[in-house]
């Protein structure tokens, strides 16, 4: 059984940088075609894709976030770390983290998903 | 990659057939997925491949389409089916997602 968690600070001052972990278990990032991401959704809208790292260390993101992103994985742990610097009012939401592979389910994107941790950033 | 969801947000009754559209901006074949989300939870998969119903999600829900225009429908709209529903393409980087579409009793 696949479960996933996120994990971090609940609120953050303008500027500082965000670090969030992902913690799973039911799955290893050392299988082909494994990968963890994040996504996120600001209370009351949409939901928004940031990033994900795949078992060979491949990683995509946001095209819009990029430069403030950085995703790692630690397969020891069994963790995913995402980190977001400058942070500002508008990056307030709830952060999900959640799974894909891509060789067991190549036609599907993410199918399991952490319960969210929601980030408020405010001074 | 754009997705327009239609619409936002919709009223209906237990046992209506409801239809929910996503567009996409340029064609994505058939990497489309949709997701079922109540307050307070993360998204759960219905769908993906565009029909291919995720195991355990009940036979009322389906989806269709490919290239830039997908439906899902809720036949026999259930009093658990009150939630809002995402539509996610994964055909190229960055993955997008529509804005939702609340259906209210």
């Amino acid at each position: 059984q696949i479960t996933l968690k996120e994990s971090g600070p609940s609120l953050v001052k303008p500027t500082q940088t965000l670090t969030l972990t992902c913690t799973f278990s039911g799955l290893s990032l050392t299988t082909r075609g494994v990968g963890v991401g994040w996504i996120r959704q600001p209370p009351g809208k949409a939901l928004e894709w940031l990033a994900i790292v795949y078992w060979d260390d491949s990683k995509r993101y946001s095209t819009s976030l990029e430069s403030r992103l950085t995703i790692t994985k630690d397969t020891s742990k069994n963790q995913v770390v995402l980190t977001m610097t400058d942070m500002g009012p508008v990056d307030t939401a709830t952060y999900y983290c959640a799974h894909r592979d891509y060789d067991s389910h190549p036609d599907r994107a993410v199918d399991h998903w952490g319960p969210g941790s929601l980030v408020t950033v405010s001074s | 990659i754009q997705l327009t969801q239609s619409p936002s947000s919709l009223s209906a009754s237990v046992g209506d057939r409801v239809t929910i559209t996503c567009r996409a901006s340029q064609g994505i074949s058939s990497y489309l997925a949709w997701y079922q989300q109540k307050p307070g939870k993360a998204p759960k998969l219905l769908i993906y491949a565009a029909s291919t119903l995720q195991s355990g999600v009940p036979s009322r829900f389906s989806g269709s389409g490919s290239g830039t225009e997908f439906t899902l429908t809720i036949n026999s709209l259930q009093p658990d089916d009150f939630a809002t529903y995402h539509c996610q393409q994964y055909h190229s980087y960055p993955w997008t997602f529509g804005q939702g579409t609340k259906v209210e009793i």
